[in-house]
C-alpha cells in the first residue's frame, strides 16, 4: 500500500500568515492527489484535486503543487475560517489512502 | 444542489450486520462513480469501497473484503453498504461520496454526505 506522510502534523499560525503543508508518498503517484479540509463534526471538503486544480468555490488563497512523491498545499494568507485539519489523499492505485492529517490552530 | 443523506447507522454487537443507505439528489446519480469512506473516532478518514456507474466494477479496502458489499440502485438514486461480520474496529462514521471531480485521469470525491455512525460494541 502507498503511505502518505504529512508534515507537520500540527502547526500554530496567525491570521495573515502564509502556511505550507507537505505530503510525501512512499512511491510515485503521478499527480493523483487531492487535499481536503475538515472541521470538527463535519465531512471533509475538497480543496484541490489532481495535485493543483482548485475545486470550484474554494478561495484562491489555497493552492497545490507537486508530482511524483512530494506535494504541497499552500494557504497564502490564513483566514480565521481556515483553522481546521487538512488531509491529502492519493488515487494512484487501490487501496486509496489518506495522509495522517495536519491540524492548523490559532497562535 | 447536490445532497447525499446516509441512514441505517446504529449500535450493533460484534459479528452482527447492518445495512447503510445513501439517498442522492441534485445530480444525475447514474453517471457517477460512488464511494463509501469512514472515519473512526479521533482518526483520519479511510476509503472503504467504491462502485462504478452500472455497478460492474467494485473495489474494496482489504480489511473489509468478504465482509462488506457495496451496491447501488440507479432507479432509486441510492447507494448501499452491507456490513457483515462486524468488528469493534469497524466503529466509525460512514460517509457516502460522489466521485465527480475529473482531473488528469481520475475522479475525485467532491461531495460527501453528513455521515452515519456505526458503533460495534458488546
Amino acid at each position: 500500500d502507498i503511505q502518505l506522510t504529512q508534515s507537520p502534523s500540527f502547526l500554530s499560525a496567525s491570521v495573515g500568515d502564509r502556511v505550507t503543508i507537505t505530503c510525501r508518498a512512499s512511491q510515485g503517484i503521478s499527480s493523483y492527489l487531492a487535499w481536503y479540509q475538515q472541521k470538527s463534526g463535519k465531512a471533509p471538503n475538497l480543496l484541490i484535486y489532481a495535485a493543483s486544480t482548485l475545486q470550484s468555490g474554494v478561495p484562491s488563497r489555497f493552492s497545490g503543487s507537486g508530482s511524483g512523491t512530494e506535494f504541497t498545499l499552500t494557504i497564502s494568507s490564513l483566514q480565521p475560517e481556515d483553522f481546521a485539519t487538512y488531509y491529502c489523499l492519493h488515487l494512484n492505485v487501490y487501496p486509496l489512502t489518506f495522509g495522517g492529517g495536519t491540524k492548523v490552530e490559532i497562535k | 444542489e447536490v445532497q447525499l443523506v446516509e441512514s441505517g447507522g446504529g449500535l450493533v454487537q460484534p459479528g452482527g450486520s447492518l445495512r447503510l443507505s445513501c439517498a442522492a439528489s441534485g445530480f444525475t446519480f447514474r453517471s457517477y462513480w460512488m464511494a463509501w469512506l469512514r472515519q473512526a473516532p479521533g482518526k483520519g478518514p479511510e476509503w472503504v469501497a467504491n462502485i462504478k456507474q452500472e455497478g460492474d466494477e467494485r473495489n474494496y479496502l482489504d480489511s473489509v473484503k468478504g465482509r462488506f458489499t457495496v451496491s447501488r440502485d440507479n432507479a432509486k438514486n441510492s447507494l448501499y453498504l452491507q456490513l457483515n461480520s462486524l468488528r469493534v474496529e469497524d466503529t466509525a462514521v460512514y460517509y457516502c461520496a460522489t466521485a465527480g471531480a475529473w482531473g488528469g485521469g481520475r475522479y475525485y470525491f467532491d461531495y460527501w454526505g453528513q455521515g452515519a455512525l456505526v458503533t460495534v460494541s458488546s
